[in-house]
C-alpha cells in the first residue's frame, strides 16, 4: 500500500479549540480526499484537493494541499461537539494503480464541553 | 435512491465457517472496494473492482474472495473463517473520472467469528 502517515492518532480538545490532523506522504500525491467517520457510522466524503497548494473551507473546517502535493491538513476552528469522529485522509498516488483507494489510519477527535 | 446496501448488517461465525457479504450500489458506480475497519488500524483494502467482471488485490486480500458479476453488486466470501477476520466491513463505490470521484459507503457489516 502507499506509504502515508496521519497524525495524531487521537486528539482531545475542549468545545472552542482549534484542530488539525496532518496526512503525510513519502511519494508525490496526484490528488487527496478526506473524510469523516461519526462514532458507529461510516465514513462521509468531505472533499478532494488537486491542486498544488489548494485551500478550500468548508464553514469552519480548513483543507490544504501541500505545495509539494505529499502533504494535506485539515483544520477545524472553535471545534463543537459535533465534530466528533474520526477524520481520514485518502491520497491518491500519482503512479498508483487506477481504482485504488487507500486510507490513512485517521485522527480520532473527541471534543468535550 | 438507497445508494450503498450491505447485507448483512451484523453476523456471527464459526470458527471454519463461509458466508458472503452483499454489496449493492444504485449509482450505476464502476468502482467498488471492500474495507475492513478494526481498532486504531483505519480502513484496509480488502480487493476493488473497476468495472464488471473485473476484480483486484488490496492491502489484506489473504483469506477473502470477490465476485463482481453485475456492474451494481460486489460480493465478499469468507471461506473458512478465522477469529482474525473478526472486524467491521465497509463496502465502498464511486465513479471512475469526470465526476467527483468521492467514495460512498455502506453502513457496514458487524462480523464475529468464534
Amino acid at each position: 500500500g502507499q506509504q502515508v502517515m496521519q497524525i495524531p492518532q487521537y486528539q482531545h480538545v475542549q468545545e472552542g479549540e482549534d484542530f488539525t490532523t496532518y496526512c503525510n506522504s513519502s511519494t508525490t500525491l496526484s490528488n487527496i480526499q478526506w473524510y469523516k467517520q461519526r462514532p458507529g457510522g461510516h465514513p462521509v466524503f468531505l472533499i478532494q484537493l488537486v491542486k498544488s497548494g489548494e485551500v478550500k473551507k468548508q464553514k469552519r473546517l480548513t483543507f490544504q494541499f501541500g505545495e509539494a502535493q505529499k502533504n494535506s491538513s485539515l483544520h477545524i476552528t472553535a471545534t463543537q461537539t459535533t465534530d466528533v469522529g474520526t477524520y481520514f485522509c485518502a491520497p491518491a498516488d500519482r503512479g498508483s494503480t487506477l481504482g485504488r483507494l487507500y486510507f490513512g489510519r485517521g485522527t480520532q477527535l473527541t471534543v468535550w464541553p | 435512491n438507497a445508494g450503498v446496501t450491505q447485507t448483512p448488517k451484523f453476523r456471527v461465525l464459526k470458527t471454519g465457517q463461509s458466508m458472503t457479504l452483499l454489496c449493492a450500489q444504485d449509482m450505476n458506480h464502476e468502482y467498488m472496494y471492500w474495507y475492513r475497519q478494526d481498532p486504531g488500524m483505519g480502513l484496509r483494502l480488502i480487493h476493488y473492482s473497476v468495472g464488471e467482471g473485473t476484480t483486484a488485490k488490496g492491502e489484506v486480500p489473504d483469506g477473502y474472495n470477490v465476485s463482481r458479476l453485475k456492474k451494481q453488486n460486489f460480493l465478499l466470501g469468507l471461506e473458512s473463517a478465522a477469529p482474525s477476520q473478526t472486524s467491521v466491513y465497509f463496502c465502498a463505490s464511486s465513479y471512475s473520472r469526470g465526476r467527483s470521484t468521492e467514495a460512498f459507503f455502506g453502513q457496514g457489516t458487524r462480523l464475529t467469528v468464534v
